[in-house]
């Protein structure tokens, strides 16, 4: 069945520092990937998708791009801040699986200051 | 503003107490569902519902049952909580309900954290 793999953290880095969580996929066809964001003790906010293969996803000076070819869908950012600490998630949905999003198991990014 | 709520946010119950956790949405959206988050397991979907009065089975539905009699509402029920129902809770919408492939973005609540002494 369709998986999604995640590095695992935490990730600490220091302010404007660049930011990289490695996301990769296992699925028939072309699913919609997604990158979501917990903040502390909040839901789950869609931060960027991409419905295709190439197709760059972009929010807050956060990027991921749909890579097909590497089954890839890599999160960055060139300057993180503080107010970026959270977790992130990678999420695919694909046909046939009822509009379910199948996820990583989510990234802690933890940045000093 | 558009959003998607949760009741209660926080619970503390008993081994066998029925209860009910709300979710509301004032988005028209067609898909509602219900995740559970557990730490080493992820996400995974309970039960989801395409439109009203149409719900079915997700990757881990037992212990627990839905209803959807309205477009806005889609309570989670358990009938019988035990302790492997601790968990975080998170309900979801989105505008359309189709098998087919979707490019809508699925709209989350702020989750209910659950817990069953």
């Amino acid at each position: 069945g369709d998986s999604v793999t995640q590095m695992e953290g935490p990730v600490t880095l220091s302010e404007e520092a660049f930011l990289t969580i490695n996301c990769t996929y296992t699925a028939t066809g072309y699913p919609s990937l997604f990158w979501y964001v917990q903040y502390p003790g909040e839901g789950l906010q869609l931060l960027l998708k991409a419905t295709k293969a190439d197709d760059k996803g972009s929010n807050k000076g956060f990027e991921a791009t749909y890579r097909k070819e590497t089954t890839s869908f890599h999160l960055e950012k060139g300057s993180v801040q503080v107010s970026d600490s959270a977790v992130y998630f990678c999420a695919l949905e694909n046909a046939g699986n009822n509009r379910k999003l199948i996820w990583g198991l989510g990234t802690s990014l933890a940045v000093n200051p | 503003e558009a959003q998607v709520t949760q009741n209660p946010r926080y619970l503390i119950t008993v081994t066998g107490k029925k209860l009910t956790v709300t979710c509301s949405q004032n988005m028209n959206h067609e898909y509602m569902s219900w995740y559970r988050q557990d730490p080493g397991l992820g996400l995974r979907q309970i039960y989801y519902s395409m439109n009203v009065e149409v719900t079915d089975k997700g990757d881990v539905p037992e212990g627990y049952k839905v209803s959807r009699k309205e477009k806005r509402n889609f309570p989670l029920i358990l009938e019988s909580p035990s302790p492997n129902q601790t968990s975080l809770y998170f309900c979801a919408s989105s505008p359309r309900g189709s098998r087919r492939p979707s490019t809508d973005t699925q709209y989350f609540g702020p989750g209910t954290r659950l817990t069953v002494l």
